[in-house]
């Protein structure tokens, strides 16, 4: 089954640490995207990739980093800069040709720093 | 920038009742409309997509939405509610800008179907 899938789905990080989320695709798509979700606020764009080796800085980078090497993979890097990144983290992907179609979601991965 | 607004926290209705999720956008240009689903600690699930075409969209679960471009306004609609429907809605539209597109979601609104 095609399908996006997002490891692991609950992460403890504790303060001063790196920790990296994973997000495969198997869709073919080009465009990948992370976004960060808190109660009341909705979701976030974090950063966003349309192409290998490209990526760009959505509403709120700072204290995230990500890498583009390979078109199935598309890994968020919570770094010890992120002062409050306790949140459910979500990955996304869809076509890069086309406006209409819909972005496919992962399961998320929530991360809580302890 | 494109943008859409969700009006409403939540909406509580009894089971069986017909139920309505508000949406409205601000866009320069035609609007690409989305509406998704969220379960507890699941990721998104796409529901219906206005693009162009016919005001009434069609679309999973017994969903459907209403786009009106007078009133700017993307409404989630359903006939007669499951208290399985009760869940965290999200509205998006599709924004671009130098040749990357995105998607710009609401706030979310939870909806709460009551047996």
């Amino acid at each position: 089954d095609g399908g996006i899938t997002q490891s692991p789905k609950y992460l403890f990080r504790k303060e001063g640490q790196n920790v990296t989320l994973s997000c495969e695709q198997n869709l073919n798509h080009d465009a990948m995207y992370w976004y960060r979700q808190d109660p009341g606020q909705g979701l976030r764009l974090i950063y966003y990739s349309q192409i290998v080796n490209d990526f760009q800085k959505g509403d709120i980078a700072e204290g995230y980093s990500v890498s583009r090497e390979k078109k199935e993979s598309f890994p968020l890097t919570v770094t010890s800069a992120q002062k409050n990144p306790t949140a459910f983290y979500l990955c996304a992907s869809n076509r890069r040709d086309s406006m209409n179609t819909e972005a496919f979601f992962g399961q998320g991965t929530r991360l809580t720093v302890v | 920038a494109q943008s859409v607004a969700q009006p409403e926290d939540q909406v509580n209705v009894a089971e069986g009742n017909p139920l309505t999720v508000k949406c409205t956008y601000s866009v320069s240009g035609n609007p690409y409309l989305f509406w998704y689903v969220q379960y507890p600690n699941r990721g998104l699930q796409f529901l219906l997509k206005y693009i162009t075409g016919d005001n009434l969209v069609k679309g999973s679960y017994g969903f459907e939405a209403e786009f009106n471009k007078s009133q700017t306004s993307f409404h989630l609609k359903k006939p007669s509610a499951l208290v399985s429907d009760s869940a965290l809605y999200f509205c998006a539209v599709r924004d671009i800008r130098r040749g990357f597109q995105k998607l710009v979601f609401g706030t979310g609104t939870r909806l709460l179907v009551s047996p």
